[in-house]
């Protein structure tokens, strides 16, 4: 079954460091995503991604975010500068969109997330 | 108002019970609803789509109840295996892309 990978599984950085997280969707999704969940919280939307740009941003993303396609499988997010309080769970997701049954193509689904330690 | 909450739990019960849950959404133009399960630090994993009033899969059944604003989840003959924290999920519109997500709901089953 196809799945929504992710990479690394954890990284630990310095304050104030940048940091590139990344993900290879489901071949066939239209859609991407990142999603954080701080330890203890619930997952909170960070952005999404279509057609290569960002269709959707939470006030989360801000300036220090941002999210590229580099070439026809990965999705990265990189954060510029790191906080303290970016130390979170972050989750890539994929959905089908475009012309897939009704009830199926705005399922998104979710990678093993990134664990990130900011320091 | 949150724009989607849950009952935090925990719900512990037996194996072999029944367990029912609700999550509340507070915007009435949305449109598409989902379960998720996530087990702890671990993602979340797409239980099930809600379809219009209700839908069944195996032991889980989820409904929808738009009038009050509401979806369940009901899990039957529950299994050790289904203690987890299940996650509401509700998106706005048909072509909107941000998931919100509810805190979850804690299960957990004894044997």
């Amino acid at each position: 079954e196809p799945e929504v990978t992710q990479t690394p599984s954890h990284q630990v950085t310095q304050m104030g460091q940048e940091v590139i997280l990344r993900c290879v969707p489901i071949s066939n999704h239209l859609y991407f995503y990142w999603y954080r969940q701080i330890l203890g919280q619930k997952v909170e939307f960070l952005v999404s991604f279509y057609n290569n740009e960002i269709s959707e941003k939470s006030e989360i993303f801000d300036d220090q975010f941002s999210v590229e396609r580099p070439d026809g499988s990965n999705f990265t997010l990189k954060i510029r500068s790191t906080k303290l309080e970016d130390s979170a769970m972050y989750f890539c997701a994929s959905s089908e969109g475009g012309a897939a049954p009704y009830f199926s193509y705005n399922e998104q689904f979710f990678g093993p997330g990134t664990r990130l330690t900011v320091l | 108002r949150k724009e989607v909450e849950q009952d935090p739990g925990p719900f512990n019960v037996p194996e072999g019970a029944t367990v029912a849950f609700n999550c509340t959404y507070s915007n009435s133009a949305s449109q598409s609803f989902f379960w998720y399960r996530q087990d702890c630090r671990k993602e979340p994993k797409l239980l099930m789509s809600v379809y219009s009033s209700g839908n069944e899969d195996g032991r889980f059944t989820a409904q929808l109840n738009r009038a009050s604003q509401y979806i369940s989840l009901l899990i039957r003959d529950s299994k050790l295996s289904d203690s987890a924290t299940y996650l509401c999920a509700v998106l706005l519109r048909s072509n909107d892309y941000k998931l919100s997500f509810g805190a979850g709901t804690t299960v957990t089953v004894r044997a």
